[in-house]
């Protein structure tokens, strides 16, 4: 069966540093999510792609967040630079299509620990 | 979207079936009722999903109460792998956005 798939699985780094995140959907899926989720919370969208265009960044944090889908294929989240809180578990899931009632399957997310 | 109101936690022996109860008194005639859980460590995975009939697959079956206020997530016969937090979650149709809130964590308990 297709995955989601997310590369590193786990993702420690300082501080002020730079990372970055990588998700592959499910081969002919249009749509492509970013999500965060902090320990005891559900997910929170950061950011929707439809093809290679940004449908909702709302809840993205611009001034320190990026991403990117420039093929409209496999994605890119940055934060730069990246501060205590951002601690959290990134999550990617993709989907069919935009609307409908179709389901979004997530990959196994990136945990990340900021020191 | 319809806010959704879960209890924090909920145990269940194995073997038994587990009813995870979900309130979403606010709902709209164009809102469905979508099911997810969380394994521990992993992403959330799609279970089920309903509009205003009861609905039944492989994982799960659905209850919608006729007014649509509530909704019971049924698993049958739980397993210990079916311990992970469940999300009920109310979605407009045509929109994608899925928003989660704290979702119940279910324990089956040997």
């Amino acid at each position: 069966e297709a995955e989601v798939a997310q590369s590193p699985r786990y993702k420690i780094t300082e501080k002020s540093q730079a990372v970055a995140f990588w998700c592959d959907p499910i081969s002919g899926h249009a749509t492509l999510y970013w999500y965060r989720q902090i320990l005891g919370q559900g997910p929170e969208l950061l950011v929707q792609f439809q093809d290679e265009s940004v449908v909702d960044d709302s809840q993205l944090p611009k001034d320190r967040f990026s991403a990117e889908r420039l093929k409209g294929v496999d994605s890119t989240l940055k934060i730069q630079p990246a501060e205590l809180g951002d601690s959290a578990m990134y999550l990617c899931a993709s989907s069919h299509l935009a609307g409908g009632i179709n389901e979004q399957f997530f990959g196994p997310g990136t945990r990340l620990t900021v020191l | 979207d319809a806010k959704t109101t879960q209890p924090p936690s909920m145990d269940c022996a194995e073997g038994r079936a587990a009813n995870l109860p979900c309130n979403h008194s606010t709902i709209s005639g164009n809102e469905y009722v979508y099911w997810y859980r969380q394994i521990h460590s992993q992403g959330p995975q799609y279970i089920i999903h309903g509009l205003k009939n009861n609905e039944t697959n492989e994982m799960a079956s659905l209850i919608i109460t006729e007014d649509r206020k509530s909704s019971t997530l049924i698993l049958p016969h739980a397993t210990l792998r079916d311990t992970a937090v469940y999300y009920c979650i109310v979605r407009v149709e045509g929109y994608s956005t899925l928003t989660f809130g704290k979702g119940t964590m279910l324990l089956v308990s040997p």
